[in-house]
């Protein structure tokens, strides 16, 4: 993988279920791996910084894991609520500072 | 919000302008992002400072330059502009040093080329 790609594009999910997509990255030149939650006519909101093999981090009913070795990570959000509808980006920085994101997880959490 | 501030939040110019784009960061932070995002594409990384040295240079182009001031503040230039460089151009900041930091976005400025 060369470029930074996030699956599915676009997900609803009922208030209340859990959820979760992936963002895969190139295995090579990795130095760190970033979660950004983006809503909309809002620039985006920090999440997560991820950096080792195996990391996991949790914010709130938000959590992320990383695979350094196989290049993804995973966002999971537990108990959806209608304030996480919202764009959820990863952005892969390599080892010579550049950054690279990805399109983004359009999430629609339904009432 | 971030503590970033971007001026102006809009700008509306012709083919062929220039146009200077201004990002103040936040309070402590030593590093300066920009960003531009195209209707089409996603967010493309164009350039970092830290500390007032360009540290990174991503996909921009050669009409595009940036500088940072010894204030720290963060000035992104586009000229001979074109009708493709409408975009939203976001800065953003971060402690910078070592070890990845979170980076806190601005409002961005929409710039609209006619």
């Amino acid at each position: 993988i060369l470029n930074v790609e996030q699956s599915p594009q676009s997900l609803h999910v009922q208030e209340g279920d859990s959820t979760n997509f992936t963002c895969s990255f190139p295995s090579s030149n990795f130095y760190a791996l970033h979660w950004y939650r983006w809503e909309t006519a809002k620039s985006p909101e920090a999440l997560f910084v991820m950096t080792l093999n195996g990391d996991e981090k949790k914010k709130g009913r938000i959590s992320a894991t990383l695979n350094t070795k196989e290049g993804y990570s995973y966002l999971y959000i537990k108990g959806s609520q209608p304030e996480d509808s919202a764009t959820y980006l990863c952005a892969f920085r390599r080892t010579d500072d550049k950054i690279i994101f990805g399109k983004g997880t359009r999430l629609h959490i339904l009432p | 919000d971030s503590g970033v501030t971007q001026t102006p939040k809009h700008l509306i110019t012709a083919t062929g302008q220039r146009v200077t784009l201004r990002c103040s960061p936040r309070s402590g932070d030593l590093s300066v992002y920009w960003y531009q995002q195209s209707l089409d594409q996603g967010l493309q990384f164009l350039i970092q400072y830290y500390n007032g040295e360009e540290r990174a240079k991503g996909n921009i182009l050669e009409r595009f330059s940036a500088q940072q001031f010894p204030d720290l503040h963060s000035e992104l230039n586009l000229s001979s502009l074109e009708l493709g460089d409408s975009a939203l151009y976001f800065c953003a900041s971060s402690v910078g040093g070592a070890d990845p930091q979170p980076q806190h976005f601005g409002d961005g400025t929409r710039l609209s080329i006619l």
